[in-house]
This record gives C-alpha cells, structure tokens and sequence, in this order.
C-alpha cells in the first residue's frame, strides 16, 4: 500500500533554532519527492522536488535529503524565522498509475519568540 | 503572472444545495488537479484534467461531484446535493505538463465549503 508518513505531527521550537522533519515513504515504483510548505489557511508552496539520484536540496534555509534506499526524507530548517511557522507536508509521486502524488499528513511548526 | 486563483475563497451552503467551486490556472498552465483537504487530514486527490478532458477521476467520488475544464474559461468542480461531510478545504493545482514529470504543481489559496 502506497503511504507517507511523517513524523513529528506537530513541534514547537524557539526563533532562531534548527529543526528536522521526517517523511517515510512506502510509495512505490519512486518517481520523486516533493516537500510543501503550506501557511495556515493557504494552498501548499513548493520548497523542493528531488529525482532518485538526488540526495540533497536546498532552497534558501530549507534543506531536504533523499534516501532512496531507505525510503526516507528529511527536511531541516536551519535559523528558523517566526515566518516559518506553517504544516510542513511531504509528497511522493510514483512513475506510472492513475493517481501519481501521494500526500503526508504534514508536520505543524510552531516557531515562538 | 497571477497564481492560480479560486473562487470563492468561503462558500456556506444548506444539505442539499449545489456547490459550485471555480479554478484559474496559471497562464500557460493547461493541467489541473483539484485536491480535498480534511480537517486534520493531508491532501487527497480528487480529478485530474487537462483543457476539455477528464484525465483521471479516480479520486472522486461516484455520485454527486463532477468536474470540468472547459476551452475557456475556468475549471469548475461541482458538489451537488451536498451533505454535512462535504465540509472541507478544495484546493486546485495547475502545472505546465502534467503528471509523469517532476513538474511542479501550484497550488491555488482554497476554498473552504461549510455545510450547514
């Protein structure tokens, strides 16, 4: 059964801290992987896509990693600004099939002064 | 260049009435999604369509949605006879070249639908 899971559902963190968010996947044939940033009564914002053969990408603050072999991704926010206060959500898309993106549930973060 | 627009943004309807949901795509974008979003829940899909075409209704429901796409003029998704658990968020998405790439799909600001 294709799903994403995320972990942790929700995390509250100081202004200026690191985090870390967790996305396994057990979407199958991979085709890529997706982290949206998704501000509280907005429609998701694409952060970064990453193919089978990338390990790592950054955007700005925000850097995900891929591993492909272990169906796992993590997206780490690095300085965290009370701007990034929002549901973090992961999405894999498989290759072939009707239904091609397979969304998480999302990680809320919550950024306080 | 506008991002994808949806209207309305709130819609407030009694069991039974028409939901009505309207989607802009990006310019240039001829692909669009339309995603239901939960209270608590991620993101399901819903339809996929291209300009007059449904590519993939698989996520929909059998009775009472509908969707389209016309070659002018917005994509429309349609809820009649609405029920209190079609309270939800739809969200429309556009890309350039559909499914089968890592497109990137651009997602439009919701509409939030309470069934009274």
């Amino acid at each position: 059964k294709n799903q994403v899971e995320q972990s942790p559902q929700s995390l509250i963190i100081l202004e200026g801290k690191n985090c870390t968010l967790q996305c396994n996947y057990t979407v199958s044939p991979f085709s890529n992987l997706r982290w949206y940033k998704q501000d509280t009564g907005r429609g998701p914002v694409s952060l970064t896509i990453m193919t089978f053969s990338e390990n790592t990408k950054s955007n700005g603050r925000y850097t995900a990693t891929l591993d492909a072999d272990t169906k796992q991704s993590s997206l780490h926010i690095t300085a965290s600004q009370l701007s990034d206060s929002a549901s973090y959500i992961c999405v894999v898309a498989v290759q072939t099939g009707a239904n091609n993106l397979f969304f998480g549930t999302g990680t809320r973060l919550t950024v306080i002064p | 260049n506008a991002g994808v627009m949806q209207n309305p943004r709130h819609l407030v309807r009694r069991r039974g009435q028409e939901a009505r949901l309207r989607c802009s795509p990006m310019k240039g974008h001829s692909h669009v999604y339309w995603y239901r979003q939960l209270p608590e829940e991620g993101l399901k899909f819903m339809v996929y369509l291209q300009k007059e075409n449904i590519i993939d209704e698989s996520g929909m429901p059998k009775e009472r949605f509908s969707a389209e796409f016309p070659k002018e003029g917005p994509s429309i998704l349609r809820i009649q006879q609405v029920v209190r658990g079609d309270s939800a968020a739809y969200f429309c998405a556009s890309s350039p070249f559909g499914r089968g790439s890592t497109d990137t799909q651009y997602f439009g600001p919701g509409t939030r639908l309470t069934v009274l």
